[in-house]
């Protein structure tokens, strides 16, 4: 079955320093891979995507992400984290064969809590 | 704005009452879908319509009924509500976003809570 994991319920961080925000999925075959992000009492904001080639992608208010296909991760990561950064990140995938349907399955996210 | 619009932004239900989340999107998107949002189980896929004229079973389709009322238009509703439909919906499109991009669009949520 196909699956997305964040292995940390929270992440917490001191501003200024770098953070990463782990994902990895369960899937056959070639996975499109996303990361959103919710603000308290928000919907979802897209963040960024890998759906191919280069496996570093940049996305939006400084993130990145490295797609690792052997170790079937796609983490999040920001060189220099802010205290506006503290919220609930999600990685989803789209589940394959969905190319019409378009379905994410989401991983079940993780706070991410940057302290001044 | 363009974008995705669910009302009600929040509801209390009594057990046993009914009720329906009304979502829209002005994107014209073929694809819509209804989530819901509980602590530490991200989101889960309750129903999704692929097209207008088509819906489907998602992951979580218990205790709800879904209508593609037309390519803008798709709702949800809850026949009989419980306890356990305590939650945060969500709906989305996904489409085209602009360029040569595709993507999906969110809304920003019913809370709903069954007592």
């Amino acid at each position: 079955a196909q699956s997305v994991a964040q292995p940390e319920d929270q992440v917490n961080v001191a501003e200024g320093n770098p953070l990463t925000v782990k994902c990895t999925y369960s899937v056959s075959g070639n996975p499109y891979l996303f990361w959103y992000v919710q603000y308290p009492n928000r919907g979802l904001q897209f963040l960024l995507k890998y759906i191919t080639g280069d496996n570093l992608v940049k996305g939006s208010y400084g993130f990145e992400a490295e797609f690792n296909k052997s170790q079937t991760s796609f983490h999040l990561k920001k060189p220099s984290a802010l205290v506006s950064d503290s919220a609930l990140y999600f990685c989803a995938v789209r589940a394959p064969g969905s190319s019409n349907t378009g379905k994410l399955i989401f991983g079940q996210g993780t706070t991410l809590q940057v302290k001044p | 704005n363009a974008g995705v619009t669910q009302t009600p932004k929040f509801q209390v239900l009594k057990t046993g009452q009914s009720m329906t989340l009304q979502c829209a999107q002005d994107m014209n998107h073929n694809s819509m879908y209804w989530y819901r949002q509980d602590p530490g189980m991200g989101l889960r896929l309750i129903y999704y319509s692929a097209s207008e004229g088509t819906t489907d079973k998602g992951e979580v389709p218990n205790g709800y009924n879904v209508s593609r009322l037309n390519k803008r238009e798709f709702s949800l509703r809850l026949e009989s509500a419980a306890p356990s439909q305590t939650s945060v919906y969500f709906c989305a499109s996904y489409g085209w976003t602009g360029g040569s991009n595709y993507g999906y669009t969110f809304g920003s949520g019913t809370r709903l809570t069954v007592v």
